[in-house]
């Protein structure tokens, strides 16, 4: 089971923090990824990382803004979202890789949380 | 960057029939490709890895093909419990998803 949290209503230039709870399997042998879904529109990967936090990536559009980390001995995965944008407005999911290096592709995702910036 | 590119944007189709999605890459990427499946209000469902592979649990009807840039995703005997919308995914490098194909009774 993968259990998203944080998201909320928040004003642009403000930030968020989104956290993503894992149970039912190894959280640590694993890759992790954010994607994201805008209100009635596609799939964005947002951004990745190795089962040990060696490996990182993101997306172009949140490359300076956003931190994935992960904390293995709790089981949980952390976006920190800097410098919000109304286009940053999503539903959150997070997913898990079918590797440990990452990245290949997400065999389980949360339900995702919703995230809304605007004025 | 390699852009992932699904057609058509929607499809009309009716139970019973067979369909055929099409995701195209801009680069190769072998056979690193998977289809996902997702219901209004759902996290998507991984369907297909490995661009033929069928994950655990989908039924024999929906199958995989294609390597290099050109691929497939087909449906056959379609279920009321099909008609969804269908993202492509290339994992090799970070990865990136394709626009979605929705199935429209």
């Amino acid at each position: 089971q993968l259990v998203e949290s944080g998201g909320g209503f928040v004003q642009p230039g403000r930030s968020l923090r989104l956290s993503c709870v894992g149970s039912g399997f190894a959280f640590d042998d694993y890759a992790m990824h954010w994607v994201r879904q805008a209100p009635g529109k596609g799939l964005e990967w947002v951004s990745g990382i190795s089962w040990n936090g060696d490996i990182i990536g993101y997306a172009d559009s949140v490359k300076g803004r956003f931190t994935i980390s992960r904390d293995n001995a709790r089981n949980t995965l952390f976006l920190q979202m800097n410098s919000l944008t109304p286009e940053d407005t999503a539903f959150y999911y997070c997913a898990k890789d079918v590797v440990g290096p990452g990245p290949f592709y997400f065999d389980f995702w949360g339900q995702g949380t919703l995230v809304t910036v605007s004025s | 960057e390699i852009v992932m590119t699904q057609s058509p944007a929607t499809l009309s189709v009716s139970p019973g029939e067979r369909v055929t999605l099409s995701c195209r890459a801009s680069e190769t990427i072998r056979n690193s490709l998977a289809w996902y499946q997702q219901k209004p209000g759902q996290a998507p469902r991984l369907l297909i890895y490995g661009a033929s592979a069928r994950a655990t649990g989908i039924p024999a009807r929906f199958s995989g093909s294609g390597s290099g840039t050109e691929f497939t995703l087909s449906i056959r005997s379609l279920q009321s419990e099909d008609f969804a919308v269908y993202y492509c995914q290339r994992y090799n490098n970070w990865p990136s998803f394709g626009q979605g194909t929705r199935l429209e009774i």
